[in-house]
């Protein structure tokens, strides 16, 4: 039962547009909620987080937004750029004392230049 | 530079063959956690360690170990490889355990890519 869906294997978007990237989640314990962005060759890196007692944080180019009612979050990055290309993961953390990151399936953006 | 090492990066092995993934951070970092990727299925957690000499089972445990000897290490163990379990695995470490209302960043190792035949 996979509780946390990104539900677009891919996007596509020209260079200096907004590129959003969509998360569904099911379990209302999830607390914080997190992207992850990888490369080829590369693990996963940190990129943004949220908290489930907020509904917006912004870092330079990059916000998340969390929609709890909708059990929703997204990612935008404007503007976009090449090297914002790579697998973007929405991750949740919180529904127990394990640690454990539920992740999604991924998100693979390219921006195109 | 402070990082998550793995070794190997690559690995190609038959079935039956017993071998070891090993993990190693220099952030002295307390909670350390292996995690399979799969296409369609993101990245599902085999094992975890809150610190030294505790360890227990994530989502899919089943034909892995793992040890906690010291601190910086984190060795994943096949004792008997088979096809199901060709995978991307990744190797991470946080300060803390992320849990109820906390959240630790968790640090990613750059993966090891397993071909069991």
């Amino acid at each position: 039962d996979q509780q946390v869906k990104q539900n677009s294997p891919s996007l596509s978007v020209q260079e200096g547009r907004i590129s959003i990237l969509n998360c569904d989640y099911t379990n209302s314990m999830f607390d914080y909620f997190l992207w992850y962005k990888k490369y080829p060759a590369e693990g996963p890196t940190f990129l943004i987080s949220i908290s489930s007692i907020k509904d917006k944080n912004e870092d330079g180019r990059f916000t998340v937004f969390l929609n709890k009612s909708a059990k929703h979050l997204s990612l935008h990055i404007v503007p976009s750029q090449p090297g914002d290309s790579a697998v973007y993961f929405c991750a949740a953390s919180g529904s127990s004392n394990t640690g454990k990151l539920i992740f999604g399936q991924g998100t693979t953006l390219q921006v195109k230049p | 530079e402070a990082q998550v090492t793995q070794n190997p990066r690559y690995l190609i092995t038959v079935t039956g063959k017993k071998l070891t993934v090993t993990c190693s951070q220099n952030m002295n970092h307390e909670y350390m956690s292996w995690y399979r990727q799969d296409p369609g299925l993101g990245l599902r957690q085999i094992y975890y360690s809150m610190n030294v000499e505790v360890t227990d089972k994530g989502d899919v445990p089943e034909g892995y170990k793992v040890s906690r000897k010291e601190k910086r290490n984190f060795p994943l163990i096949l004792e008997s490889p088979s096809p199901n379990q060709t995978s991307l695995y990744f190797c991470a470490s946080s300060l803390f355990p992320s849990g109820l209302g906390s959240y630790n960043e968790q640090f990613f190792g750059p993966g090891t890519r397993l071909t069991v035949l």
